[in-house]
């Protein structure tokens, strides 16, 4: 089984810390992904990786970066973390198909952050 | 540009009767087709896809899911619905012609369902 772990379940950060948020996958999967979940507003994507050192923003790159300088690991940083950066956050993998099309997304279970 | 609708924010579904989540989505070219469970403070688990092929997908869990190009839909459904189907359900979208390197899927808002006994 696909396995995708986040480094914490729950955080709580004051306004203006540098955040980390670390996700592992075990399958060798060479795209990853993070997510943020709002109530009502779906799933966010914030940045992506289809290869090492490689990142694409999403639709919500701003006030976040990322880091991937291992296949299996993809990193997530709130240079300053703001209040309305509280939300639930999601990382993803994949594998790249023979055609080049996406596969299946694994999730892992989430960091809920909320900063103070 | 790809878009994915969730119409419904909540559906409410006696136990043992059949369930529909329903989903309609808006691609330039042909779509890739997904549906996710969210279980309370979890991720999301995969459940189906449909990438081509048989309009019906079954998929993990008894859930299945209709693809239907006429209507733009691709909604979810289960025969016989259980109390622990409860869960948030999303639909995501990915446009087949996106260029390589692009793999970004468009989520739905999400269908809370809730099983009643």
């Amino acid at each position: 089984d696909v396995k995708v772990t986040q480094s914490s379940r729950y955080l709580v950060k004051r306004t203006g810390e540098k955040v980390f948020l670390e996700c592992v996958q075990d399958m060798d999967h060479e795209n990853m992904f993070w997510y943020r979940q709002d109530p009502g507003l779906g799933l966010r994507l914030i940045y992506f990786s289809y290869d090492v050192k490689m990142k694409e923003k999403g639709d919500i790159p701003e006030g976040y970066s990322v880091s991937r300088e291992k296949k299996e690991r993809f990193s997530l940083i709130l240079e300053s973390a703001s209040t309305n950066q509280t939300s639930m956050y999601l990382c993803a993998s994949s594998q790249t198909t023979k055609a080049k099309s996406p596969d299946t997304q694994y999730f892992g279970p989430g960091t809920r952050l909320t900063v103070l | 540009a790809q878009s994915v609708a969730q119409p419904e924010d909540q559906v409410n579904v006696a136990e043992g009767n059949p369930l529909t989540v329903k989903c309609t989505y808006s691609v330039s070219g042909n779509p890739y087709l997904f549906w996710y469970v969210q279980y309370p403070n979890r991720g999301l688990q995969f459940l189906l896809k449909y990438i081509t092929g048989d309009n019906l997908v079954k998929g993990s869990y008894g859930f299945e899911a209709e693809f239907n190009k006429s209507q733009t839909s691709f909604h979810l459904k289960k025969p016989s619905a259980l109390v622990s189907d409860s869960a948030l359900y999303f639909c995501a979208v990915r446009d087949a012609y996106s260029g390589a390197g692009s793999y970004q899927l468009t989520f739905g808002k999400g269908t809370k369902l809730s099983v009643i006994p």
